[in-house]
């Protein structure tokens, strides 16, 4: 599975949008790029997952780039609530589905 | 909520005693994953399975082995469980590749 680079952490302030990054330069044509969150200890939590086009879900947007080498998560309109670390996978369509995580980033929004 | 429950949710063991944690699913989903979590780190895959009897080691397989005998449970086992095996542990359900996991509550695993 390729390899994701995220910051290990951003601020944002409520009411404003959260732009996470997401380096996935060794990507391959069959990898999904999906996005989860942790909130404190709990288990993660899908926020949404695309191939090649731009996707959006009641959550949140990912808007991959056209080589496919990088993406960008969108928490339109962070609040206090969405404090957690966020996890950018990239991941095959094959048998071999690992779902490996990075570190991620840890945002802390800020009122 | 996805049908998924972790047992035991908590757990304190002695060096050098087996141990096995449950993961429980009601989803039918094809895919079960289990991932240990340290403090300051992210998870780390142990073992996951695509099918009945079809597991496969993550990138963190030492000292544990898993089972799946049927879809609905997923076991994964500490046969002399150590000290650096102290962690929490998540299972994952998934229904098939391309599509978003599930996670469990977690268990929380001290060994001393």
């Amino acid at each position: 599975d390729a390899k994701t680079t995220q910051p290990p952490s951003m601020d944002c302030a409520e009411g404003r949008a959260a732009n996470l990054p997401c380096n996935h330069s060794t990507i391959s044509g069959n990898e999904y790029v999906y996005w989860y969150r942790q909130i404190h200890s709990q288990g993660p939590q899908y926020i949404i997952h695309g191939l090649k086009n731009n996707e959006t879900n009641e959550m949140a947007s990912l808007i991959i780039t056209e080589d496919r080498k990088s993406s960008t998560l969108i928490l339109p309109h962070a609040t206090l609530r969405d404090t957690a670390v966020y996890y950018c996978i990239v991941d095959t369509t094959g048998t071999a589905s690992k779902l490996t995580f990075g570190t991620g980033t840890r945002l802390q929004v800020t009122l | 909520d996805a049908g998924i429950t972790q047992s035991p949710r908590h757990k304190v063991t002695e060096t050098g005693t087996p141990v096995t944690l449950r993961c429980h699913q009601t989803e039918n989903h094809r895919y079960m994953y289990w991932y240990r979590q340290d403090p300051g780190h992210g998870l780390r895959l142990i073992h996951y399975s695509y099918g009945v009897k079809d597991t496969d080691k993550g990138e963190v397989s030492d000292g544990y082995s898993v089972s799946r005998s049927k879809t609905e449970d997923f076991l994964l086992t500490l046969e002399s469980a150590t000290s650096s095996q102290t962690s929490v542990y998540f299972c994952a359900i998934r229904e098939n590749m391309n599509t978003e996991a599930f996670f469990g509550q977690g268990t929380r695993l001290t060994v001393v």
